[in-house]
């Protein structure tokens, strides 16, 4: 059994340009989560999808925006990057949608230039 | 504002030794305080703990949560190298803490 399986792994962008990063959420996962964890600090929620919709966002700009496909995958795209935008993305995958563990992805590492 | 607190936020012990990891929370509409391991780059899912008082256990592993108080201790016993780690709490998935940096030496 896959678990959630998160692409790229590493990426370099320039100030400016946007990003779509990808993740498949594990099997029998309905619910896909993404965060983004700055060095040295915890995981910082950005948004949550369930049934192809945002169920819960994080405090996060407009810049940060996803999308959940009939298969429950997902995408997070951020638009006009920042060099603060540098960090791990995770995504999470859990079922059902609230109140449980989530399994996480080995992320993806995003650094602007 | 919600928020999780966790604390110390490194600790250095040696083989054996038993630490505890504590962690406080502000958060509307509280549900659920997870417990994760982080090693490298994917956290890993150690506790759930929904209901006040009742500890759970995994091994060398314990955790328990205050729900009047606000707060959840992990505890680890026996400590191994395996141990070293991040580990994060988080409240209903959605607010997590800056993590307790583990380190155990031989």
């Amino acid at each position: 059994d896959a678990g959630v399986t998160q692409s790229p792994t590493h990426l370099i962008k320039t100030r400016g340009q946007q990003v779509t990063l990808r993740c498949s959420p594990k099997s029998g996962h309905d619910t896909v989560s993404w965060y983004q964890q700055a060095l040295g600090q915890g995981p910082q929620f950005i948004f949550q999808y369930y049934e192809e919709e945002e169920r819960q966002r994080g405090n996060f700009p407009d810049r940060f925006s996803g999308h959940q496909f009939p298969n429950y995958s997902s995408e997070l795209n951020v638009n006009a990057l920042l060099l603060g935008d540098s960090a791990l993305y995770l995504c999470a995958s859990s079922f059902p949608p609230l109140n449980a563990e989530a399994f996480f992805g080995q992320g993806t590492r995003l650094t602007v230039v | 504002e919600d928020k999780v607190v966790q604390s110390p936020l490194s600790l250095v012990v040696h083989e054996g030794d038993t630490v505890t990891l504590n962690c406080s929370y502000e958060v509307t509409n509280f549900r659920s305080l997870l417990w994760y391991k982080q090693e490298k780059k994917a956290p890993t899912f150690l506790f759930m703990l929904t209901s006040s008082g009742i500890e759970k256990k995994s091994g060398r592993l314990s955790s328990i949560l205050d729900k009047k108080e606000l707060f959840s201790i992990l505890n680890i016993t026996a400590t191994q190298t395996g141990d070293s780690a991040v580990y994060l709490c988080a409240a209903d998935q959605f607010y997590f803490g800056t993590g307790t940096s583990l380190t155990v030496i031989p």
